[in-house]
């Protein structure tokens, strides 16, 4: 069935980087997109960006720019959020979610990845 | 600016409707949307998306009790013969060139 697997919580400190991975099976993983969307705690989606998984470009929100890279390896049908610069506001849950174009519904989720940012 | 707006919360008993509602901003009442569901704990599921004619098409497995219309700015997501396990947040999604946006979310309560 078609289904995306993150990696497991991550506890990190201030100033530090995070990698979360989004294992993809049961499709294409080069036919489609994977877009990230994080949850702070008690609040709503925000959404940060995607990458193409078969030619590997990316796009992140302005927001994110020169702090966010996502990459992926075609060869494990994995793709991967790296934030770098941590601060205590990024805690937060990481998901991966599916869509067919860089716009579009997002009609598979991961099952989020928390990550906690704390001195 | 591409935003899309939900009530907060929303409440009905066991065993009856809702209709819970994401309104489009202006200049851009046509666009499609997505409903996802993120029940207590729990990452978001796809429910389904709705066209600006109102035409939905479901994520699999989400029940007929589930459905999608549409008028003008306006997106609904109808909850009919609710159940416990209904109450979650309920997000609506839109999209447009080079920005996803989701709404705040509609918290429903099933008393």
């Amino acid at each position: 069935q078609v289904q995306l697997v993150q990696s497991g919580a991550e506890v990190k400190r201030p100033g530090a980087s995070v990698k979360v991975s989004c294992k993809s099976s049961g499709y294409t993983f080069t036919r489609y997109y994977l877009h990230w969307v994080r949850q702070a705690p008690g609040q709503g989606l925000e959404w940060m960006g995607w990458i193409q998984s078969g030619s590997g470009a990316s796009k992140s929100t302005e927001k994110f720019l020169g702090r966010v890279t996502m990459t992926r390896d075609t060869s494990i049908t994995t793709a991967y959020l790296e934030l770098s610069s941590l601060r205590t506001d990024d805690t937060a849950i990481y998901y991966c979610a599916r869509s067919s174009g860089d716009q579009g519904f997002f009609d598979i989720w991961g099952q989020g990845t928390m990550v906690t940012v704390s001195s | 600016q591409l935003v899309v707006t939900q009530s907060p919360s929303a409440s009905a008993s066991l065993g009856a409707s809702v209709r819970l509602t994401c309104t489009l901003s202006s200049g851009h009442t046509k666009y499609a949307i997505a409903w996802h569901q993120q029940q207590p704990q729990k990452g978001p599921r796809f429910l389904m998306n709705v066209d600006n004619d109102g035409r939905h098409r479901k994520g699999d497995g989400i029940p007929d009790r589930f459905s999608g219309s549409s008028s003008g700015a306006e997106r609904y997501l109808t909850i009919s013969s609710l159940q416990s396990d209904d109450e979650a947040v309920y997000y609506c999604q839109t999209w447009g060139p080079g920005i996803q946006v989701f709404g705040g979310g509609t918290t429903l309560t099933v008393l």
